[in-house]
């Protein structure tokens, strides 16, 4: 079983609000990545990181900005949530090898 | 367009039949995996073919990779109901410049 969690798994919040979706692997991974994914649909990479202090955007502009000062955490921010931000946002790890972990997502939605 | 585009959209079939999906993508790869996400959830690696690979297996897995048309394909045979889920072709891992990009995903559905 993958060791990389995201919280909450579940949210709901205002138009306006700020929110962090978190994202924590304990596997040691350097390159992680944020994911956008509307219901039945293709994943779309948001952003992603090489390791500590780098962050690059993904091909899906984005509103959300991450942050990378540990390893093992790569947090995703919306500074003013609104309603087209309602999607489910997964994370994923990779390590040495080629196969990618996945969290099992944060489905957002903005009322 | 997506880098990868998975054939056909949405598959229904019986259980103990086999499944069949493609995926095409654009660019040149150094491997193609596949994926599967169960509703509502993170995705599962399945299985690796590498850009050098033709053909490989993995328990009732199947996956083919013709480099020459940019596609691939997954067979899963003896279809259960369990393996209702959606499947993504996945390309762009570990090259150097660390991106990736899923395919639209093939939605299966296995009736018992």
């Amino acid at each position: 079983e993958a060791d990389i969690y995201q919280t909450p798994r579940y949210l709901v919040i205002g138009t306006g609000k700020k929110i962090t979706l978190e994202c924590s692997q304990t596997m040691g991974h350097d390159k992680m990545y944020w994911y956008q994914q509307d219901p039945g649909m293709e994943l779309h990479l948001i952003h992603y990181s090489y390791g500590v202090n780098s962050t690059e955007k993904g091909d899906l502009s984005s509103e959300s900005t991450v942050s990378r000062i540990r390893t093992e955490h790569f947090p995703l921010t919306l500074e003013s949530a609104r309603p087209s931000h309602t999607s489910q946002y997964l994370c994923a790890s990779l390590g040495v090898g080629t196969e990618a972990f996945f969290g099992q997502g944060t489905r957002l939605t903005v009322v | 367009s997506q880098q990868g585009e998975e054939d056909p959209q949405a598959l229904s079939i019986q259980e103990g039949e086999n499944a069949t999906m493609n995926c095409s993508y654009k660019t040149s790869i150094n491997n193609l995996q596949w994926y599967r996400q169960n509703s509502g959830r993170g995705l599962v690696h399945l299985i690796l073919i590498r850009s050098n690979e033709r053909e490989k297996h993995s328990g009732r897995l199947r996956v083919t990779l013709d480099t020459s048309k940019k596609s691939s394909s997954l067979l899963i045979t003896a279809s259960r109901a369990a393996d209702t889920a959606s499947y993504f072709c996945a390309t762009g891992f570990n090259t150097n410049a660390g991106k990736s990009t899923f395919g639209d995903g093939t939605t299966l559905t296995v009736k018992p």
